[in-house]
């Protein structure tokens, strides 16, 4: 049981080059999310899925775009990369249990943009 | 708006001894729930421990406790016994309403970094 994993770990682009975050989830998870994170912040919620086949903006969705290709499956589409996007990524995804919904974050993915 | 706020950017304490990280809360809404994560240097977030706002006792996890101040707004975490493995950051976050339908949001405080001296 991997829970949940991202790829890559770390990527470097230039200015304009597009790019697909990958997220996984082996946990049978309804709900999945994309957070970025930057120096001396916490998480900033980018996109969510509550279930498969929606997808809903977050706090910060300009300059992403995401696919909820299946259950298990939570991309995250950068289509023209800008300096403003270097960040550290995060993936999670949520089940209810006990009458409260946690969230389980993958690794993080370290995005520079030059 | 929901806001999430650690006043203290870094903190440290003695291995063995107990530590207070404080998280205070603003929400209109009368249910939301508060959430800690511990953020190590590796970079992954760990869920430690859940407080819902309608729970009248505080929340435990073994060595950490949720110092839960409904009328102060404030959701402290407390980590009793400190170990050297608990230096990280940590995170408050809180729920939005509804609780429990899928899809729920968090909005995260700015973290605290917890060093433990030896």
């Amino acid at each position: 049981n991997a829970g949940v994993t991202q790829t890559p770990k770390f990527q470097v682009l230039k200015t304009g080059q597009s790019m697909t975050l990958q997220c996984a989830q082996d946990m049978n998870h309804n709900s999945m999310y994309w957070y970025r994170q930057d120096p001396g912040m916490g998480l900033r919620l980018i996109y969510y899925s509550a279930s498969e086949g929606t997808t809903d903006k977050g706090e910060v969705p300009n300059g992403y775009n995401v696919s909820r290709l299946n259950k298990r499956e939570f991309s995250l589409r950068l289509e023209s990369a800008a300096p403003s996007q270097t960040s550290v990524y995060f993936c999670a995804s949520s089940e209810a249990s006990g009458g409260v919904e946690t969230q389980y974050f993958g690794p993080g993915t370290r995005l520079l943009v030059l | 708006a929901q806001k999430i706020t650690q006043t203290q950017p870094g903190m440290f304490v003695q291995e063995k001894e107990a530590v207070t990280l404080d998280c205070t809360y603003d929400t209109s809404d009368q249910s939301y729930g508060l959430f800690w994560y511990k953020q190590p240097s590796s970079g992954e977030m760990i869920f430690l421990i859940y407080q819902g706002s309608y729970d009248e006792q505080n929340a435990t996890e073994g060595r950490y406790s949720l110092n839960f101040q409904k009328a102060r707004k404030s959701a402290n975490l407390v980590i009793s016994a400190s170990q050297l493995g608990d230096s990280a950051m940590y995170f408050c976050a809180m729920r939005e309403p509804p609780l429990y339908n899928q899809g729920g949001k968090l909005i995260f405080g700015q973290g605290t970094e917890l060093s433990v001296k030896p």
